[in-house]
């Protein structure tokens, strides 16, 4: 069976620089990789994802994160936060030609200090 | 269009009573998926319905937990005789599945259980 670990729980960063949350998962198999966004009050959102080829995916609003298999990792990074950045992130794994079922970390609670 | 909904936002029910849990998918999605979020846990799947084809039941943690789907629309989560480690977010999810594709699943705003 497929897992996740974010270790971080919590990541606090001042406006303006950058960050980086940690995704590794485990699998045996072929694996899509997700990361999902849940702003305060609100639903969870997909924010990107990887399904093949270039291993460096992005998002409209300027996260980027890095399919690396040797290390079995996909980290969520952004070179300048906002306080709009504010939010939950969830990343979250699907094995290739399974249901589609999605294997989610704990989650990494990202506060943005002005 | 509409997103994904359910109802109700919140429930609070007592210890050994049973709750239905309601999700209503974005119309034309043919797969749907319940999942759970306990406090302080990442979501947990639990069910997947995909067309005709007979659900996943894999992540159901007990036999007090059942969910049913009509068709391509609606389905109803139900757990019986509720415990208090039942309380959790409960969020149903829809997507457009095809075998060996992986579509986005949309989520509704969960539904919030507590069991006093």
């Amino acid at each position: 069976a497929q897992s996740v670990t974010q270790l971080d729980s919590q990541v606090p960063v001042f406006e303006e620089a950058p960050v980086e949350l940690r995704c590794n998962y485990s699998s045996s198999v072929s694996v899509y990789l997700f990361w999902y966004v849940q702003y305060p009050n609100q639903g969870l959102q997909l924010l990107l994802k990887y399904l093949s080829g270039s291993t460096l995916v992005e998002s409209i609003n300027g996260f980027e994160a890095e399919f690396n298999k040797s290390q079995t990792s996909f980290h969520l990074r952004k070179p300048s936060v906002h306080i709009s950045d504010t939010a939950e992130y969830f990343c979250a794994v699907s094995i290739h030609f399974g249901n589609e079922k999605l294997t989610f970390g704990t989650g990494t609670r990202l506060t943005i200090i002005p | 269009g509409a997103g994904v909904s359910q109802s109700p936002s919140n429930k609070v029910t007592e210890k050994g009573k049973d709750v239905e849990l309601r999700c209503d998918p974005i119309s034309g999605h043919t797969a749907l998926y319940w999942y759970r979020q306990r406090l302080g846990q990442g979501l947990e799947f639990l069910i997947y319905f995909q067309g005709n084809s007979a659900p996943d039941k894999s992540g159901l943690p007990s036999d007090r937990f059942s969910a049913e789907r009509t068709g391509e629309s609606v389905s109803t989560l139900t757990i019986q005789r509720t415990q208090q480690e039942d309380s959790a977010v409960y969020l149903c999810a829809s997507s457009l599945a095809g075998r060996g594709l992986m579509y986005e699943q949309y989520f509704g705003p969960g539904t919030r259980l507590t069991v006093t």
